[in-house]
Formats: structure tokens, C-alpha cells, sequence
């Protein structure tokens, strides 16, 4: 069984430019996560969906971020302007339940320059 | 504002020794605490999920337990190999309607040989 997918698996972007990062969870999964680890600080919930709708995005830090997962597959995460402070690793996890164990991708490392 | 703390942030542990680390949480609204081994460009890996007091779980050299009266988890490693050397990250799961993960920030572990 694949497991969660990410891609790129890297983004180097200027202050200003837009990226969209790419997260593909287990299939099945209904339950996708965006987290993300600034450096050497703990790992921040983003926000949760159940199929294609948005659970919880307490998390997000503001309107320069826009996650959607259209059709209850695949989901994306779109900086846009990025700022420097948006660096960090982008983490996307997905569950068969809510409460139940999260399965993570290796991350998108986003610099942000 | 809930706080999940690790301890040590960091720990240099010799081959074939065995060593232990703390996770420290709020321990009202209890409903699971996971526990998941990182190493820089994988994905994070699931360890164990813990809900019940008194909870002890093994994988191979890797155990853990749970006080949820007093907010904390162990987490063990016996005969420490090279191939332990990573970060372990644990999370809480509060018992409402909020199904986000809060993160501590980790040990990273170094295995000397």
C-alpha cells in the first residue's frame, strides 16, 4: 500500500512568489492534516479535512493561505504571497479516522528567501 | 494556551546503552498520546498510541508508558544502535471536538558508536 505523498519535496522561492505544495493521502483515508515545523520548534496543527470539507483551520496562520482538496483526494496548500517567516517543513498527514492514527509524508521544505 | 514539553531537547547516548525521555502534557481533556520517531527528509514514523492510565507499549528495544493523572509519558530505548539516532516527537489528542494533534518539539537522539 503507497503511503502519503508529497511533492516537491523541496521549494526554493523568493519573498513574494506563490507556491503550491501537493499532498496525496492513503487512499481511503478521509481525514487529511497540514502541519508545519518552523526549525527547531515544535510541529503546528494547520488544518483538517474530512473528505473535501475543512474540518478545523484554526490553524491557519493567515489569508496568505489557502488549502483545499477537491473531490476528497488529493489536497493542496497554496502560499501566496510567501513571506520569509513561511520557511519551514510542510507536513501533510492523512487517518481512516479522526481520532485514529496519522499517517505523515516526508514533508515539503519550503525556503523562503 | 496548551503546552506539550519534551525532555531533554537533545541526548548523546553511547552504542549499547539504554536511555529514556520524558513527554509532559496537560492532563485534563485527555484522549491519546502519540508518540512517533523522526529522522530529517522521511516521514515521521508512528511509534505507539496510548490511551488508557497505566498504558505500556513495546515495539522491538522501544517501549513507552502513560500516567494521565499526572500528564506524562516515558518513552524507553534499550541497547541504543546507531539506527535509533533521531528525532522523537510526541503529540496529544484532546477528548473534544477538535481532532488536531499539539505537537512537543522533540529529542532528538544521538547514538555514538
Amino acid at each position: 500500500e503507497a503511503g502519503v505523498t508529497q511533492f516537491p519535496s523541496h521549494s526554493v522561492i523568493e519573498k513574494g512568489q506563490t507556491v503550491t505544495l501537493r499532498c496525496d493521502p492513503i487512499s481511503g483515508h478521509d481525514n487529511l492534516y497540514w502541519y508545519r515545523r518552523v526549525m527547531g520548534k515544535e510541529i503546528k496543527f494547520l488544518l483538517h479535512f474530512v473528505k473535501e470539507s475543512k474540518q478545523d483551520e484554526s490553524g491557519m496562520p493567515n489569508n496568505r493561505f489557502l488549502a483545499e482538496r477537491t473531490g476528497g483526494t488529493y489536497s493542496t496548500l497554496k502560499v501566496q504571497p510567501a513571506e520569509l517567516e513561511d520557511s519551514g517543513v510542510y507536513f501533510c498527514a492523512s487517518s481512516p479516522r479522526s481520532r485514529g492514527l496519522q499517517f505523515f509524508g516526508p514533508g515539503t521544505r519550503l525556503t523562503v528567501l | 494556551i496548551l503546552n506539550v514539553e519534551q525532555s531533554p531537547q537533545s541526548l548523546h547516548v553511547q552504542e549499547g546503552d539504554s536511555t529514556n525521555f520524558t513527554c509532559s502534557f496537560p492532563s485534563s481533556n485527555f484522549y491519546a498520546l502519540h508518540w512517533y520517531r523522526w529522522e530529517t527528509a522521511k516521514s515521521p514514523e508512528a511509534l505507539f498510541v496510548m490511551t488508557l492510565n497505566g498504558d505500556e507499549k513495546k515495539k522491538g528495544r522501544i517501549s513507552a508508558t502513560l500516567n494521565t493523572k499526572e500528564g506524562y509519558s516515558y518513552l524507553y530505548i534499550k541497547g541504543s544502535q546507531p539506527e535509533d539516532s533521531a528525532t522523537y516527537l510526541c503529540a496529544l489528542h484532546l477528548g473534544d471536538s477538535n481532532y488536531q494533534l499539539i505537537w512537543g518539539a522533540g529529542t532528538k537522539l544521538i547514538i555514538k558508536p
